[in-house]
C-alpha cells in the first residue's frame, strides 16, 4: 500500500476548465508539498502547506489534516498547465505520490 | 520562496566515465540535502541524505561507491556518478532543507544519459 495516493492518474481537460487533483495520505505529516513536473523533467515547488489553504495565481491548494487529504485546484486552465503534478508528504521521511498527468487541450 | 539550483540540467556521457552533478541552495543555508532518482513515469526515489560536513546516509540498495555524495558546505552538495553505465541514465533531483526537515525545496533536476 502506498503512503500517498493521488487521483486521478491521468486527466484531460479543455482550456478554461476548473481542475481538481486529489491527494490522500496515510501517515502523520508535518507538511504536504505540491510539485509540478514539466515534460522536460524540471520540477517546480508549487506549495508547501500544513493547514488550511494557499493560493498563488490560478492555483489553490487545500489540506484537511483530520481527513488526511489535500486538493490542488487550477482555475481557468491553460495548455501551459499541462504537466505532471506530484503530491509529497513530509512525515518521518518524505513520501511521494505517483503523480497526476494533466493535459489541457486548447 | 527558497531557491535550489542544479547544474548541469542535462548531461550526456560515455559509458565508463564519471559525471558530477551540483546542487546549490541559492538564498538559504541547507543543513540537509537529499538526492532523488526518478525513472520514467515513476515517482521520486530517495537515494541518500547528506548533512553538511558529515558522510551521506544511503538508502538500501543504493551503492555508495558508485554514487558519491559530498556536502562540503551549507550551500553545495555534489553527486558524482562513477563509472557510469547506460542503466544509470535517469533524472536526478536534489532538494535542500534548512532547520526544518519537512521544508524541502526541490531543484529542477538533471537528466543524465549514458551512451
Amino acid at each position: 500500500k502506498n503512503e500517498v495516493e493521488q487521483s486521478p492518474q491521468n486527466l484531460t481537460a479543455q482550456e478554461g476548465e476548473f481542475i481538481t487533483i486529489n491527494c490522500s495520505y496515510s501517515v502523520g505529516i508535518s507538511a504536504l508539498h505540491w510539485l509540478q513536473q514539466h515534460p522536460g523533467g524540471g520540477i517546480v515547488s508549487l506549495f508547501m502547506l500544513s493547514s488550511g489553504k494557499k493560493k498563488h495565481g490560478r492555483l489553490i491548494a487545500t489540506i484537511n489534516i483530520q481527513e488526511k487529504h489535500s486538493s490542488l485546484h487550477i482555475t481557468a486552465s491553460h495548455p501551459r498547465d499541462s504537466a505532471v503534478y506530484i503530491c509529497a508528504v513530509a512525515g518521518n521521511q518524505f513520501y511521494f505520490g505517483t503523480g497526476t498527468s494533466l493535459t489541457v487541450i486548447p | 520562496g527558497a531557491v535550489v539550483s542544479q547544474h548541469p540540467s542535462r548531461v550526456i556521457c560515455k559509458s565508463g566515465t564519471s559525471v558530477k552533478i551540483e546542487c546549490r541552495s541559492l538564498d538559504f543555508q541547507a543543513t540537509t540535502m537529499f538526492w532523488y532518482r526518478q525513472f520514467p513515469k515513476q515517482s521520486l526515489m530517495l537515494m541518500a541524505t547528506s548533512n553538511e560536513g558529515s558522510k551521506a546516509t544511503y538508502e538500501q540498495g543504493v551503492e555508495k561507491d558508485k554514487f558519491l555524495i559530498n556536502h562540503a558546505s551549507l550551500t553545495l552538495s555534489t553527486l558524482t556518478v562513477t563509472s557510469a553505465h547506460p542503466e544509470d541514465s535517469s533524472f536526478y533531483i536534489c532538494s535542500a532543507s534548512g532547520r526544518s526537515s519537512y521544508e524541502q525545496y526541490f531543484g529542477p533536476g538533471t537528466r543524465l544519459t549514458v551512451t
